[in-house]
């Protein structure tokens, strides 16, 4: 089983800061994903990586595949980015079955 | 495209009872799968299915059943339900890319079951 681990658990900011989410993994993967799930339960995608960085809008997603590490960065941060944001490993040997790791949650004070 | 949905929202069930959980997609995916979320642990994996007809267990699949007759429906079934069955529960879907590699996965809003 693939092993995924975010830090921080929690996470307060004030607005217009810079965040920072990691996300380590035990296995060799497939792809790595980002995703956001709002206060009312929503889940979205936000990224998926196999290699270096995606950049959309203020959110940036970096991976390090030798180091087995990803991050997620939002600059300027603002009250609607408080959401819990989840790292999942997709890995084709196990028949592309999704691992998850147990969230970040992130409030921004305005 | 409504993308993915799911019935119903919201259901309270009592000890034994069954219910099913109906996932619709309309993207064409090959892939489905249900999952449970439950406060401090991350999403765990049901079931899923690579392709109409086609069904596999994932993390947690002991006492819940699917079937996937057509490839836009993925259905989840509690035979006896039980309170520790008691979890929001989320449909997702992904497409296949090169390489076989599955690609992002889109989410359904979730049930919420409570059972009694």
């Amino acid at each position: 089983k693939n092993e995924v681990e975010q830090s921080p658990q929690n996470l307060t900011a004030q607005e217009g800061e810079f965040i920072t989410i990691n996300c380590s993994y035990s296995v060799g993967i497939s792809a790595l994903h980002w995703l956001q799930q709002h206060p009312g339960g929503g889940i979205v995608s936000l990224f998926m990586l196999s290699s270096g960085k995606k950049k959309h809008g203020r959110l940036i997603a970096t991976i390090n595949i030798q180091e087995k590490h990803s991050s997620l960065h939002i600059t300027a941060s603002h009250p609607r980015d408080s959401a819990v944001y989840i790292c999942a490993v997709s890995y084709i040997a196990t028949g592309n079955q999704f691992y998850f790791g147990t969230g970040t949650s992130l409030t921004v004070i305005p | 495209n409504a993308g993915v949905t799911q019935t119903p929202k919201f259901r309270v069930l009592k000890t034994g009872q069954s219910m099913t959980l109906l996932c619709a997609q309309d993207m064409n995916h090959e892939y489905m799968y249900w999952y449970r979320q439950d406060p401090g642990m991350g999403l765990r994996l049901i079931h899923y299915s690579v392709g109409e007809g086609t069904t596999a267990k994932g993390e947690v699949p002991d006492g819940y059943n699917v079937s996937r007759l057509k490839k836009q429906n993925f259905l989840l079934g509690l035979e006896s339900a039980a309170p520790s069955q008691t979890s929001v529960y989320f449909c997702a879907s992904s497409g296949v890319g090169r390489g076989g590699r599955v690609r992002e996965q889109f989410f359904g809003p979730g049930t919420r079951l409570t059972v009694l």
